[in-house]
């Protein structure tokens, strides 16, 4: 069974603050994939990341950095100086290779960004 | 490139009616999704098609709710008779294969609220 643990449901910070997200993700299997997801007020669910199970180097792309940690089976999301329009629900989500599987979230963490 | 297209975006209806939403996924994208996503909650898969095939309908409430998937690009959900319950947003993807190795892209969802 997969399962995806986001235990932040929600959080505030000021414009300029660096916010990290947290993600804890459980699976028996060896070969799998994980992702982030940004889904802002207007509900449409945004890919921003997707990694495989084989490849821990941390990913930088501009004020996001993705931290992939599989002794701790943690893959966290960090946002270097927010903006406001961060302001989303951002979803942590995995699957596992195998054709059966389905991609299973986490519960979302709220990230309110004030000016 | 035009992304997952759906419509309605929005539908009010009172229970028992029946209500069907529609989806268009990327072009070339051989697998489409239906997930429904309650308040506060990440996704949850309903019905996976592989090209005019659904391979994964476990989660679909078969008794209310049905799919299809004509000519393996276009697909409908429906829901007949319409619950209190199934007030949701109804999130159409689609990937360029199953497995886990694709990413899926998700469109802007259709938010229905049951009177």
């Amino acid at each position: 069974a997969q399962k995806v643990t986001q235990a932040q449901t929600e959080i505030s910070v000021v414009e300029k603050e660096d916010v990290t997200l947290d993600c804890v993700y459980e699976t028996r299997d060896t070969t799998y994939y994980l992702f982030w997801y940004k889904q802002p007020p207007s509900g449409e669910l945004v890919f921003l990341i997707r990694r495989n199970s084989f490849d821990e180097q941390n990913e930088i792309s501009g004020r996001y950095s993705w931290n992939f940690q599989k002794s701790t089976s943690s893959f966290n999301f960090t946002i270097t100086a927010s903006q406001v329009v961060d302001s989303a629900v951002y979803f942590c989500a995995l699957i596992s290779h195998s054709g059966y599987s389905t991609l299973t979230f986490g519960k979302g963490t709220m990230l309110l960004v004030s000016p | 490139e035009a992304g997952v297209v759906q419509s309605p975006r929005y539908k009010i209806i009172e229970k028992k009616q029946p209500v069907a939403f529609w989806c268009n996924p990327i072009s070339g994208h051989n697998t489409l999704y239906w997930y429904r996503q309650n308040l506060g909650q990440g996704p949850e898969l309903l019905i996976r098609y592989e090209n005019e095939e659904a391979v994964d309908d476990s989660q679909l409430p078969k008794d209310r709710f049905s799919a299809e998937r004509l000519k393996g690009v276009d697909s409908t959900l429906k829901i007949q008779p319409a619950e209190l319950g199934d007030s949701a947003v109804y999130l159409c993807a689609s990937s360029l294969a199953g497995g886990g190795a694709d990413t899926q892209y998700f469109g802007p969802g259709t938010r229905l609220t049951v009177l």
